[in-house]
C-alpha cells in the first residue's frame, strides 16, 4: 500500500514570511495529490491539488510542487497571514486516499 | 449545492455498546469514504463505498462496518465499542468519475466512549 510522510509536524513563522510543508509518498501509482487545511473544530477543506501530469500549480499565495521521480510534493504559502494558522494535511491517491499526519502551522503576528 | 452532512454531530457511548453514524453526500456524488481522526494520528482511512459497493477498506478490525444506500447516503457502524474508538469520524464524498477525485468532507461526528 501507499505510505505518506509529512514534515514538519509543527511550524511557526512570522507574519509575512513563507511556509513550506513537505510530503513524500511511496507508491508510484499515486496520481492525485490534494492538500487540505483544517482549522480548529472545523472540517478539512481542500485548498489546492495537483495531478501527476503536472509539476507545479499556483493559486494566489499558495503553490504546490510535485517531483514524481523523487516521489515528493510540497506546499508553499507565501506572505503568510494569521488566518493561515491551521493544520495542513497532504494526501496521495491511487485506489484510495492516504493522508499525512498533518502540520500545525502557526503564523505569529 | 448543499455540502456533506453528518449526523449526529456528537455522541457519547459506553464501552461495549454499538453506534451508527450517518453521512449524506453532496448531490450527484456516488463515492463516500470514512475516516477516523485522532490527535497525532491524522486521518486514518476506514472504507470507501461507491454505488452501494465497498471498494476499499482500511486496516481496522471487523467491528467497524459500513454500507451505502441507493441514494448514496452511507452509514458506518461500530460494534462493541472500546475506549480507543473515541475520535472524530469524518466522511467525505466525491464524484469519482474518471480522473476527478476531489473529496469534500463533512463536519464530522465526535464520538466519545466512556
Amino acid at each position: 500500500g501507499e505510505n505518506v510522510e509529512q514534515h514538519p509536524s509543527t511550524l511557526s513563522v512570522q507574519e509575512g514570511d513563507s511556509a513550506v510543508i513537505k510530503c513524500t509518498y511511496s507508491d508510484s501509482a499515486s496520481n492525485y495529490f490534494p492538500w487540505y487545511k483544517q482549522e480548529l473544530g472545523k472540517r478539512p477543506q481542500l485548498i489546492i491539488d495537483i495531478r501527476s501530469n503536472v509539476g507545479e500549480k499556483k493559486d494566489q499565495r499558495i503553490a504546490v510542487t510535485l517531483n514524481k521521480t523523487a516521489k515528493h510534493f510540497s506546499l508553499h504559502i507565501t506572505e503568510t497571514q494569521p488566518e493561515d494558522s491551521a493544520v495542513y494535511f497532504c494526501a496521495a491517491r491511487n485506489y484510495q486516499f492516504y493522508f499525512g499526519t498533518g502540520t500545525s502551522l502557526t503564523v505569529i503576528p | 449545492k448543499a455540502g456533506v452532512t453528518q449526523t449526529p454531530r456528537y455522541l457519547i457511548k459506553t464501552r461495549g455498546q454499538q453506534v451508527t453514524l450517518s453521512c449524506s453526500p453532496i448531490s450527484g456524488h456516488r463515492s463516500v469514504s470514512w475516516y477516523q481522526q485522532t490527535p497525532g494520528q491524522g486521518l486514518q482511512f476506514l472504507f470507501e463505498y461507491f454505488s452501494e459497493t465497498q471498494r476499499n477498506k482500511g486496516n481496522f478490525p471487523g467491528r467497524f462496518s459500513g454500507r451505502q444506500f441507493s441514494n448514496s447516503r452511507s452509514e458506518m457502524n461500530v460494534s462493541t465499542l472500546e475506549l480507543g474508538d473515541s475520535a472524530l469520524y469524518l466522511c467525505a464524498s466525491s464524484r469519482r468519475d474518471g480522473f476527478k477525485n476531489e473529496q469534500f468532507f463533512g463536519p464530522g461526528t465526535r464520538l466519545t466512549v466512556l
